[in-house]
Parts: C-alpha cells; structure tokens; sequence
C-alpha cells in the first residue's frame, strides 16, 4: 500500500536555527498538508498546499513557517528560527482528490532545546 | 466553524470490557466526513474509519462499531471485547466536503488505558 514518508523521524535543534521537514506525498496525490501537534495535545491544523501554492492555512502558520513543493516530489515545511513551542509533532497529509480519505505520514517529532 | 468535543480525556477498563467513546461535532456544512484515529504510544495516526454525513448506517468491523446520529451530531465508537493492545488515544475529526483543501478538525481526544 503507498505510503506517505516523512523525514526525519526525530529531529532536535537549537533555539533560533532553521529546521526543514520533509514529506514525500503519494505520486497521485493532489492535496497536501501539514498538522502539528504539540506533546500530549490534539492535533491542528497548519496549512493545506494544492497546485504549488497554499491554499489555506490557520493562526498557527504565522511567518516563521513557509512550504513549498521544490522537485515537484517532496513537500517541505520549513520552520526559520525556531522557539521552544515549536517542539511537537509534526505530520504530513495527502490526499488524491477533494472527497478522497487522507493518508498521513508518521511524523517528525520536532525537539527545539 | 467546525468543532469536535471529546468530553472523555482518560477511560480505563479492564479487559474484555467494552468501552465507547463519545464524539460530537458542530458544523454549518450540509455535507461532511467524519472521522476516527487511532494513536498508539508510538505516535502514528491510524486510520479507523471516515463517515459521510449522508450515511447515517452504523457500522461494524470486528470489535469496532461506531453509531452516527446526525439528530445528536455525535459520531460515537464502541470497541467491544476490549483488549490491551486497544490502549492508545482516539480522535474523533471532522471535515467539509467541498473545492480544494478541506483540512481535518480533530477534537482533542481520549486516552483509552486497557488493563489486562
């Protein structure tokens, strides 16, 4: 069954520093998104991406937090300088049309020290 | 705007009890999925089960049935017959049905602790 991947399971960093995260969506898949959910909490909303450009995005995705889709294969979060809230999990969702399911990736857990 | 409320934060049952968590929503949508995800402690999100808002069957598969009233906008899940390995934390979601991106709106969960 295809999978979403995500890369890397586990990342730790420095306040301040930049951090990527990475997802390689389903070939097929259309639309993209990105959830965070900070340890022990529910799981939010970040961004949704469709025909390399957002679409939408919540109060959380504020100017630190950009993605893009460089390759045309991986979908990229990226985070500029990063503050000790920023530490949770991360995850990606594609799906392949607007009424498909959605499948998730299994995560970056993101450890800003 | 969408809302999920899971009222139940923990539930503990022994083994081979049977345990149901509940889920309401609120949404102005006519149409809509709904949704349940399974996280076990290694953090992954399964998938369980997405519901359209026009199918109001219950559902059944193996110990896992879920009740959708449209009536009481709850989407309660039923796991009969509980067993250790059903111990994770559920989440119930919601989503429109519509053009683009439709992004999931989780509620905040219930940790079901199974004691063998």
């Amino acid at each position: 069954e295809p999978e979403v991947t995500q890369t890397p399971s586990h990342q730790v960093t420095q306040m301040g520093q930049e951090v990527i995260l990475r997802c390689v969506p389903i070939s097929n898949h259309l639309y993209f998104y990105w959830y965070r959910q900070i340890l022990g909490q529910k799981v939010e909303f970040l961004v949704s991406f469709y025909n390399n450009e957002i679409s939408e995005k919540s109060e959380i995705f504020d100017d630190q937090f950009s993605v893009e889709r460089p390759d045309g294969s991986n979908f990229t979060l990226k985070i500029r300088s990063t503050k000790l809230e920023d530490s949770a999990m991360y995850f990606c969702a594609t799906q392949r049309g607007q009424s498909s399911g959605y499948t998730f990736g299994s995560g970056t857990r993101l450890t800003v020290v | 705007a969408q809302k999920v409320t899971q009222a139940q934060t923990e539930i503990s049952v022994v083994e081979k009890e049977d345990v149901t968590l509940d889920c309401v929503y609120e949404t102005r949508d006519t149409t809509y999925y709904l949704f349940w995800y399974k996280q076990p402690p290694s953090g992954e999100l399964v998938f369980l089960i997405r519901r359209n808002s026009f199918d109001e069957q219950n559902e059944i598969s193996g110990r896992y049935s879920w009740n959708f009233q449209k009536s009481t906008s709850s989407f309660n899940f039923t796991i009969t017959a509980s067993q250790v390995v059903d111990s994770a934390v559920y989440f119930c979601a919601l989503s429109g049905v519509g053009s683009g991106n439709t992004p999931l709106v989780f509620g905040k969960g219930t940790r079901l602790s199974v004691i063998a």
